[in-house]
């Protein structure tokens, strides 16, 4: 069975460094990855997917991922941070053997500073 | 891009009372849905999968007799809360697939905030 572990439930970050959010998987089979971002009271947004194309996927607001399959990791960058960006995000997983069900971690909340 | 909508986004109810809450996908026709609930600082469980003009899947520990959903159209999915009681108090999601090409996705709902007092 798919699972997805973000490492890291807050991370906090200055406005302007950085951003890295954490993401391995486990899969049998080729996986459909995906990262959403949810601010309060909100249902979730696509901020990208990994569907078996390029492994470096852009996504909106500046936003990328890396699927590196040897180590089954998705991990979410962003190179500089702005305050609209706190919120939270999920990293998810769906494959063809749990039809196409999406399995979400348990999520990171994004803090950034001034 | 493709919509989904949820209806109330909001409601409060008394404990034993039934709730209804409507998924819409506005703009494509939504051969899966998909309902997930949200406690508090916590991730988005699945608790069913309908098709449409099938009965939905529950995962396990979902009751089906107290959640009942209804996938009547291509664009409609009904999850009705029965009996509620104030542990049913939660953000209820739902996302709405086309299903079409190996590019999967969900399109998510903004969500329905239940309170049972």
């Amino acid at each position: 069975a798919q699972s997805v572990t973000q490492l890291g439930s807050h991370v906090s970050v200055s406005e302007g460094a950085l951003v890295l959010l954490r993401c391995n998987y486990s899969s049998s089979v080729p996986p459909y990855l995906f990262w959403y971002v949810q601010y309060p009271n909100q249902g979730l947004q696509l901020l990208l997917k990994y569907t078996s194309a390029a492994t470096l996927v852009k996504g909106i607001n500046g936003f990328e991922a890396e699927f590196k399959k040897s180590e089954t990791s998705f991990h979410l960058t962003k190179p500089s941070a702005h305050m609209s960006d706190a919120a939270e995000y999920f990293c998810a997983v769906s494959d063809q053997t749990g039809g196409f069900k999406t399995i979400f971690g348990a999520g990171t909340r994004l803090f950034v500073k001034a | 891009g493709a919509v989904v909508s949820q209806h109330p986004s909001r409601v409060i109810c008394k404990s034993g009372t039934s709730v209804k809450i409507e998924c819409r996908s506005l703009d494509f026709q939504a051969t899966t849905m998909f309902w997930y609930r949200q406690f508090p600082k916590q991730s988005l469980m699945l608790m069913a999968t309908s098709n449409e003009g099938s009965k939905a899947t529950y995962e396990q520990g979902v009751e089906k007799d107290k959640f009942l959903i209804n996938h009547a159209s291509l664009t409609l999915s009904t999850l009705t809360v029965t009996s509620a009681h104030p542990e049913d108090s939660s953000f209820y999601i739902c996302s709405a697939s086309s299903g079409q090409g190996t590019s999967y996705e969900q399109y998510f709902g903004p969500g329905t905030r239940l309170t049972v007092t």
